[in-house]
């Protein structure tokens, strides 16, 4: 049984780049949570998605942020021209069912 | 403002004693509490989880309290172990999207060393 997936684990942009991040879910699982880590803070919630659905994106800056969690295929967070305040861990969660959400390595973004 | 409050940033404690990590929230509407470890440069990894309607839950050496009217919880580790030795999120939901579903408020985290 694999677990939850991320990549990359590391992504080094340039001020003003994009930066893509990718999540696949655990096996039958249909829910899916973005959060962000700084440093020396706890994880904050960004998104909640069901396939093909964004449920929740409340914690999420309305600009330059955006999800998505296709038919086929991971669940993508992107960020558009990034700067150096989203430099953080990025974690993706999963959830079949229950309150228990499974949470991915991560991505560490740096932005130079 | 924090609705979910870890106040010891570190905790230290000797191999085979009790560690106790403290958690205070001031949202009534939570429902249910989850306990995460994590290492560095990983992901949080669940340990133990309780439901409002609950006082306590066991798993081994882990053990969760809840004092919902003091709004407190705490996880017991006992024995403790180096292995242990790990940041411990405290994290509240409430169910807000049905089917048990909703999003997870964490705390600071607490630092623990399990010294040997």
């Amino acid at each position: 049984n694999a677990g939850v997936m991320q990549n990359p684990r590391h992504l080094v942009r340039r001020r003003g780049q994009e930066a893509r991040l990718r999540c696949s879910p655990m096996k039958g699982h249909s829910h899916v949570y973005w959060y962000r880590q700084l440093p020396e803070e706890g994880l904050k919630f960004m998104v909640y998605l069901q396939k093909e659905n964004i449920i929740d994106e409340s914690g999420m800056p309305k600009e330059r942020f955006s999800a998505e969690f296709p038919k086929e295929g991971p669940s993508i967070l992107r960020i558009q021209q990034v700067v150096r305040g989203d430099s953080a861990a990025y974690f993706c969660a999963s959830s079949l069912q229950g309150h228990e959400q499974y949470f991915g390595p991560g991505t560490r973004l740096t932005v130079t | 403002d924090q609705q979910v409050k870890q106040n010891s940033p570190s905790l230290s404690v000797q191999e085979g004693r009790i560690s106790i990590l403290n958690c205070d929230y001031t949202n009534s509407m939570f429902d249910y509490f989850l306990w995460y470890k994590k290492y560095p440069a990983e992901g949080p990894t669940f340990l133990i989880s309780i439901s409002s309607i609950k006082d306590k839950n066991e798993d081994g050496r882990f053990t969760v309290f809840l004092n919902k009217s003091a709004k407190h919880l705490s996880l017991h580790i006992v024995p403790s172990q180096p292995g242990d030795s790990a940041v411990y999120f405290c994290a509240a939901s409430d169910g807000r999207y049905g089917g048990s579903q909703g999003n997870l408020i964490f705390g600071k985290g607490t630092k623990l060393s399990v010294k040997p």
